[in-house]
């Protein structure tokens, strides 16, 4: 079946414009997760989606990024007055429930960048 | 302190080698532990769960040791195939957020 998909692929952007960043998960998974892997780095958690209950937004790192989801299907992330630190590969994952064991799925990444 | 470390190495292998990598984890509440793989340039994929008594695949061996708060994943008869980047990741509460290490680059030569 379709595995999770994320649009676009690639995104350059001028510093200080917005971007919005779409992931659309697998079909079934409630819960939705967002990372962002800078270059030569480890993957960082940004905020998590389970089903209907408030977001985990731990991970965001300030308050220009900011993440929807609409129900239990596509989620956008949005970067506000994005900075040159932003670029990086922002991944989406998702998962059958958002229970310790249960394997995530990763989409392919939108590669940012700021110039 | 890192809340998941490892060696970013890289670790050059000739073909056949055997290898391990380390991982070590600073919440002791952690609920669950994972080996990922990610090739260059793209997405991690899930390789092994990593069980309290040890649990193998293949080629493939994970350790846990939770008094000491250290992972390990031993590959056998490594393949040109293996070369990728191998992420320790933790689960440090009930929940899916996953805490990911800094990955360990092996490469396999022939």
């Amino acid at each position: 079946g379709a595995g999770v998909s994320q649009s676009p692929s690639n995104k350059v952007t001028e510093k200080g414009k917005d971007v919005e960043l779409r992931c659309d998960p697998i079909s079934g998974h409630t819960a939705l997760y967002w990372y962002r892997q800078r270059l030569g780095q480890g993957l960082e958690f940004l905020i998590y989606f389970q089903g209907n209950s408030a977001p985990d937004k731990s991970g965001l790192p300030s308050d220009r990024f900011s993440a929807e989801r609409t129900g239990e299907s596509v989620s956008t992330l949005t970067i506000q007055r994005t900075q040159q630190e932003d670029s990086a590969v922002y991944l989406c994952a998702s998962s059958l429930a958002g229970l310790a064991a249960n394997e995530q799925y990763f989409g392919p990444g939108t590669r940012l960048t700021v110039t | 302190r890192k809340e998941v470390e490892q060696d970013p190495g890289p670790f050059n292998v000739p073909e056949g080698a055997t290898v391990a990598f380390n991982c070590t984890y600073s919440n002791s509440a952690s609920q669950s532990f994972f080996w990922y793989r990610q090739d260059c340039r793209k997405e991690p994929k899930l390789l092994m769960s990593v069980y309290s008594s040890g649990n193998e695949d293949g080629r493939f061996t994970a350790q846990l040791n939770r008094a000491s708060q250290y992972i390990s994943l031993l590959i056998r008869d490594s393949k040109l195939s293996d070369s990728a980047t191998y992420l320790c990741v933790v689960n440090p509460s009930n929940t899916g957020k996953l805490i990911f290490g800094q990955g360990t680059t092996l490469q396999v030569k022939p």
